[in-house]
């Protein structure tokens, strides 16, 4: 089954540093890869997706992930945080099945805390 | 502006009670999703629909349940069987199947508290 995990519960970045966020996923075929971002007590907003082809993804708020097939991961990086990038990460892998791609499955998130 | 409405925001009930949870897509998305949210833990999905008057179980769907009489409306009833509904419920939608893999857009969630 398709597992996806974040090793990193909770991570602490000084602002205008650089960031890295782990992932790594379960999955027998080419996975079709994203990143949501969620603030507190709100939804997921879709940071950016790979679907195939290159495998740096740029996406919103300066954000962009690398898709490493050897490693079985998809780590999400940004060059200089701001403060307003404070919030949880999620990675999610979509799940093939009979029903095509609809189900998903998240990993369990990495809290983003940025200080001045 | 397209987009996803859930509410209320937070919700209160004692045990024992159903209660529903509304979900409204402006989006003209023909997929609509369930999710529960609990700390420590990924996303989990309740019910899924990917067409009018048709959905699907999850992987938790015990103790809940819905319907999809209109393409714009999931609403998601947590009953009484529901052993733990204390949680952090969240809605979405996509395209729907073949038209994409699952790029999911979500609401704004409903805080449901039991006591």
């Amino acid at each position: 089954a398709q597992s996806v995990t974040q090793p990193d519960i909770h991570i602490t970045v000084s602002e205008g540093a650089s960031l890295e966020l782990r992932c790594n996923y379960s999955y027998g075929a080419t996975p079709y890869l994203f990143w949501y971002v969620q603030s507190p007590g709100q939804g997921l907003q879709l940071l950016l997706k790979y679907f195939s082809g290159d495998t740096l993804v740029q996406g919103i708020k300066g954000f962009e992930a690398e898709f490493k097939r050897s490693q079985s991961s998809f780590n999400l990086r940004k060059p200089s945080v701001h403060w307003s990038d404070a919030a949880e990460y999620v990675c999610a892998v979509p799940r093939g099945d009979s029903g095509g791609y609809q189900k998903v499955t998240f990993g369990t998130g990495t809290k983003l805390q940025v200080i001045p | 502006d397209g987009g996803i409405t859930q509410s209320p925001k937070y919700l209160f009930r004692k045990e024992g009670q159903n209660v529903t949870l509304s979900c409204e897509q402006n989006l003209n998305h023909d997929a609509m999703y369930w999710y529960r949210q609990d700390p420590g833990q990924g996303l989990r999905l309740i019910y899924y629909s990917q067409i009018v008057n048709d959905f699907q179980k999850g992987d938790i769907a015990e103790g809940y349940s819905v319907s999809r009489e209109k393409k714009e409306s999931f609403p998601l009833t947590v009953t009484s069987a529901q052993k733990n509904p204390t949680a952090f419920y969240l809605c979405a939608s996509s395209i729907g199947e073949g038209r994409g893999p699952g790029e999911q857009y979500f609401g704004p969630g409903t805080r449901l508290t039991v006591t």
